[in-house]
């Protein structure tokens, strides 16, 4: 079992849409949890942190579930400029700061 | 946010060369850098922990005699892909963590290989 699994994708959506992202992890040590965005060829960038008690930035919603060891992103509105792959990230603290990511799901969003 | 640059930004190479990749944070101290690696369609793969002042930890299946790591100073670490071969080719991204900010990585620009 991957420690980091996300929906395998990928997502096609119109512009205006809302699309959700899913994403479970294995190690219940975990601690801190992210989503970045990584444009092609690019290298990922820091999208939004995600708390237990589910925390929004703008369009952006993210929730976490620690019972169920899940993660989700909410994308309102969807933008073209949204096309991306996803990628949910888990800090394992206890192993000095190391990142897991998932495989990442690609959005493309269209006109 | 801190910048993380890396140089080169892609290099072509004959087989059995060794490259340098290097890694820097640019205004901020980083006591520990990771190198990731991640080839077409799948996700970052953490290669090795990166720490100033001594030896990198390697993650399991990463060979520490072909992915030389040094870290001598706090805004430097450097990745060496020694008697590079094809299957070596790829997209190799650092990150940098700033422990005044906390657990925060920034990612570095990456660096893409391809050898002949």
């Amino acid at each position: 079992r991957k420690e980091v699994e996300q929906d395998p994708g990928p997502f096609n959506v119109p512009e205006g849409a809302t699309v959700a992202f899913n994403c479970t992890y294995s190690n219940s040590a975990s601690q801190s949890f992210f989503w970045y965005r990584q444009d092609c060829r690019k290298e990922p960038k820091l999208l939004m942190s995600v708390y237990s008690s589910g925390n929004e930035d703008g369009r952006f919603t993210a929730q976490l579930n620690r019972a169920s060891q899940y993660i989700s992103l909410l994308i309102r509105d969807s933008k073209l400029s949204d096309s991306a792959t996803y990628l949910c990230v888990v800090n394992i603290g206890n192993q000095g700061g190391k990142l897991i990511f998932g495989q990442g799901t690609e959005l493309s969003v269209k006109p | 946010g801190a910048v993380v640059s890396q140089h080169p930004s892609w290099v072509i190479c004959k087989s059995g060369t060794s490259v340098k990749i290097e890694c820097r944070s640019l205004d901020f101290q980083a006591t520990t850098m990771f190198w990731y690696r991640q080839f077409p369609k799948q996700s970052l793969m953490l290669m090795a922990t990166s720490n100033e002042g001594s030896k990198a930890t390697y993650e399991q299946g990463v060979e520490k005699d072909k992915f030389l790591i040094n870290h001598a100073s706090l805004t430097l670490s450097t990745l060496t892909v020694t008697s590079a071969h094809p299957e070596d080719s790829s997209f190799y991204i650092c990150s940098a963590r700033d422990p005044i900010v906390g657990e925060t990585q920034y990612f570095g620009p990456g660096t893409r290989l391809l050898v002949l």
